[in-house]
């Protein structure tokens, strides 16, 4: 199974900060890396898929690059409502794995 | 984009069995795979089971292979997923989501609410 890791875990910020969230794969896989966002007690939410490609109504504060085993998403200027946790997912290969998140805190 | 809502989540004893249910609506439902993906509580997110569009494969994380079983029926937009031989492990809200494909599911969007399965004595 592909492993995802995540960097940091936790990452305290401020409102108007520009943050980047890492995420690394175990082996190559290609562009298939998707980002979601989860508040608490809500279900995940798809905000990037194959990498960089932003998901319809999410607004464009948020973008992702990367390929191989390294993938970034990037909050330009953070919102309030931005404050939740990221996880990364390989679309490359069954089983379909995550990154164990990262927690966008107030700082 | 389309909705989806679970349903069948409750407490079963260690051993025991739960059928969950997915309704789907707003998207043709037979075009698109589909999944299962579990959170234990106050942990990240582990895909279970997923199923291609015309239900002929389906496939499994070795957690739950030879326990749980994934179907659909696409008559009636509807997934399931049959839990049996249930542990405190399997202890998680279980969402449903929807694949990108027909055959696969290289993301997933949208999810369900989910639906809390809790395995204790």
């Amino acid at each position: 199974d592909i492993q995802m890791t995540q960097s940091p875990s936790s990452l305290p910020a401020s409102v108007g900060d520009r943050v980047t969230i890492t995420c690394r794969a175990s082996q190559s896989i290609s562009i298939y890396v998707n980002w979601y966002q989860q508040k608490p007690g809500k279900a995940p939410k798809l905000l990037i898929f194959n990498a960089s490609n932003l998901q319809g109504g999410v607004p464009s504060r948020f973008s992702g690059s990367g390929s191989g085993t390294d993938f970034t998403l990037t909050i330009s200027s953070l919102q309030p409502e931005d404050f939740a946790t990221y996880y990364c997912q390989q679309g490359y290969s069954t089983p379909s794995t995550f990154g164990p998140g990262t927690k966008l805190e107030i700082k | 984009e389309g909705q989806l809502l679970e349903s069948g989540g409750g407490l079963v004893q260690p051993g025991g069995s739960l059928r969950l249910s997915c309704a789907a609506s707003g998207f043709t439902f037979s075009n698109y795979a589909m999944t299962w993906v579990r959170q234990a509580p106050g942990k990240g997110l582990e895909w279970v089971s997923g199923i291609t569009g015309s239900g002929g494969s389906t496939y499994y994380a070795d957690s739950v292979k030879g326990r749980f079983t994934i179907s659909r029926d696409n008559s009636k937009n509807s997934l399931d997923l049959q839990m049996s031989s249930l542990r405190a492990e399997d202890t998680a809200v279980y969402y449903c989501a929807k694949g990108a494909t027909p055959g696969g599911w290289n993301w997933f969007d949208p999810w369900g609410q989910g639906t809390l399965v809790t395995v204790s004595s």
